[in-house]
Order: C-alpha cells, then sequence, then structure tokens
C-alpha cells in the first residue's frame, strides 16, 4: 500500500489568513484526492488532483477558495485561503491503491483551527 | 446522489465481546469500503468489499450487492478497536468518487 506523507499535522490559524497543505506519496499515482471531515462529521471529497491538469471541484468548492497544485506523480498542495472559523476542519489527502485495487489510502490528515 | 446509511450510529462493547455494524446503500454500486478512524484520526482502509465476504484476523465483511447492504463483523473486540468505521460507496468502478457513511462510533470498554 502506499505511504501518504502530510504536514502540517495540525495549525492554528488567524481568520482572514490562509494555509497550504503538503502530500507526498511514495510511489507515482495518476490522482490524489482531498477530503474534508468537519468536527464530529464524516468525510466530504473537496476535489481530484490530476497531473498536468486542472483539479476537478466537487460541488460546494471552489478553486479560489481551494486551489490545488499538482505539479508531478507523487505530490500535491492543497490551500486553504482567506479561512475563517467554519472552516476548522480535518483535511485529508488520500490515493488509490495502484496495485489493480482500488482501495483508498489516507494521509495522518491536517488537523485546521481557525480563530 | 448515492444514499450512505449506517446503523447502529453509537455502540458500547465489553472487551471480548462480537459486533455487527451495518451499511445500507440507496443505488447499485461496484465498489465499497470499510474504514477505521482510530482516536488519533488516523484513517485506515479495512476492506475493499464490492460483493463477497472477506476475512482479516478478526475482522470480517460481506457485502450482498443484490440487496444493497454490506456488514462489517468484529469478533473478541479489544480497546484498540475503538474508533469510527466508515463505510464508502461508489457506483462506478475506474474512476469514481466515494460516498462515505456518517459513521459508526465504536467504543470498547476494558
Amino acid at each position: 500500500s502506499a505511504v501518504i506523507s502530510q504536514k502540517p499535522s495540525r495549525d492554528i490559524c488567524q481568520r482572514g489568513t490562509s494555509l497550504t497543505i503538503q502530500c507526498q506519496v511514495d510511489s507515482q499515482v495518476t490522482m490524489m484526492f482531498w477530503y474534508r471531515q468537519q468536527p464530529g462529521q464524516s468525510l466530504t471529497l473537496i476535489a481530484t488532483a490530476n497531473q498536468g491538469s486542472e483539479a476537478t471541484y466537487e460541488s460546494g468548492f471552489v478553486i479560489d477558495k481551494f486551489p490545488i497544485s499538482r505539479p508531478n506523480l507523487t505530490f500535491s498542495t492543497l490551500t486553504v485561503s482567506n479561512m475563517s472559523p467554519e472552516d476548522s476542519s480535518i483535511y485529508l489527502c488520500s490515493v488509490e491503491d495502484g496495485q489493480g485495487s482500488e482501495k483508498l489510502f489516507f494521509g495522518s490528515g491536517t488537523q485546521l483551527s481557525v480563530l | 446522489g448515492i444514499q450512505v446509511e449506517q446503523s447502529p450510529p453509537d455502540l458500547i462493547l465489553q472487551e471480548g465481546a462480537n459486533s455487527t455494524l451495518r451499511c445500507n446503500f440507496s443505488d447499485s454500486v461496484n465498489n465499497l469500503q470499510w474504514f477505521h478512524q482510530n482516536p488519533w484520526g488516523q484513517l485506515i482502509n479495512l476492506f475493499y468489499i464490492p460483493s463477497g465476504t472477506k476475512q482479516n484476523g478478526r475482522l470480517s465483511a460481506t457485502t450482498v450487492a443484490t440487496e444493497r447492504y454490506s456488514l462489517l463483523y468484529i469478533s473478541s473486540s479489544q480497546t484498540t478497536d475503538s474508533g469510527v468505521y466508515f463505510c464508502a460507496v461508489a457506483r462506478n468502478s475506474g474512476y469514481s468518487t466515494l460516498t462515505f457513511g456518517k459513521g459508526t462510533m465504536l467504543l470498547v470498554s476494558p
């Protein structure tokens, strides 16, 4: 299974600022997925990031608020822009198993608190 | 979109007890996965099981795709089994995005 390193693991930010979350995978993967988990809630997909193309955003999420970069097949970043307390969540990076299975694996997440 | 319902929402067990968690979904799926989120927030993939039965140690899962449900069995539960169990499904195999249920929160007490 893929090993996914995500950082920072947690951060406390002031409203109006931006935070960039990094996700590094130990193998090349076609798609990387970014999820949000609001406090006490389930996971919601923010966007799918393909290398060499614009990310595909889910309903309710926009590029201006959550810009994503995917410069190569092992790395991606998610930026949470102009943060408000409502953005306080866990943000998770994930990839599918590259060995012929669609099993999804997650990074350890970024716990974001916005004051 | 596809609806995913998990039950029960909460479960408290004594160590050593067995339990069954259920996942119902509203449409045909070709992708179903079970995850465990431990108390520190780490999500672990337990099973990829769009149909049939699989076992991994004390855990096993069964998906009856034609009846649109899946079951996760935990036998001889341990305190380390505590956390939230999520079921996630997608209609299509290949490029598809998973829809997660709201989860079952399990607490195993010593």
